[in-house]
């Protein structure tokens, strides 16, 4: 079946540095991929898509590009603030699947601190 | 923008005691979705929708149920809790059922089993 493997968390950034996630994906059809980020007490909001492959998904500063070679959708930041500490989901979505559900990878708590 | 609306937010109920949660979509958005997040879980997939009809199953228990209606709202409806299904539960929503359409997700209903 499909699966999403990221990072474990939490991952703890000084202000202004570079952040990465790893997603890594397993899916048998071709998927689309995405990030969705959780900030405390709130529900998921989706930060950025992919939906095909080399197709590179960019929002409020963070890119993920969508590497079918390697399976994988790493997200990115170049600059992190502290308002960016929150949960970060990688999800894909198998297009032969109906209903177009998402599979989640386990979430990666990031913790940026000033 | 209108967003999709859950209710209501916290849910204080006893075991074997029966829950309903509401969920309202985006409006245009004919599909829903219910996702289950434990205390440090990724969301699990519960149940979907659209058009009215259950489009896809995941991994909801038989003492649950749900049902989409004509005006798309979704309810979600638990019988014979158990303390273990202390949890969030999200409901999100999709312009349509197509890999490239992403989920909007709710606030999520905080259901805590006593």
């Amino acid at each position: 079946g499909d699966s999403v493997t990221q990072m474990e968390g939490p991952v703890t950034l000084s202000e202004e540095a570079f952040l990465t996630i790893n997603c890594t994906y397993t899916a048998t059809g071709y998927p689309s991929l995405f990030w969705y980020v959780q900030y405390p007490g709130e529900g998921l909001q989706l930060l950025l898509k992919a939906t095909k492959a080399d197709d590179k998904g960019s929002n409020k500063g963070f890119e993920a590009t969508y590497r079918k070679e390697t399976t994988s959708f790493h997200l990115e930041k170049g600059s992190v603030q502290v308002s960016d500490s929150a949960v970060y989901f990688c999800a894909l979505s198998d297009r032969k699947a109906a209903g177009n559900k998402l599979t989640f990878g386990g979430g990666t708590r990031v913790l940026v601190k000033p | 923008a209108a967003g999709v609306i859950q209710s209501p937010r916290h849910l204080i109920k006893e075991k074997r005691e029966t829950a309903t949660l509401k969920c309202y979509p985006i409006p245009r958005h004919d599909t829903v979705y219910w996702y289950q997040q434990g205390p440090g879980q990724d969301p699990q997939f519960l149940i979907s929708f659209y058009e009215k009809m259950q489009s896809d199953k995941g991994s909801i228990p038989d003492r649950f149920s749900a049902q989409q209606f004509s005006d798309y709202h979704s309810e979600l409806n638990m019988s014979s809790l158990e303390l273990g299904d202390s949890a969030l539960y999200f409901c999100a929503s999709s312009l349509d059922v197509s890999g490239n359409s992403p989920l909007h997700f709710g606030n999520g209903t905080r259901l805590t089993v006593t």
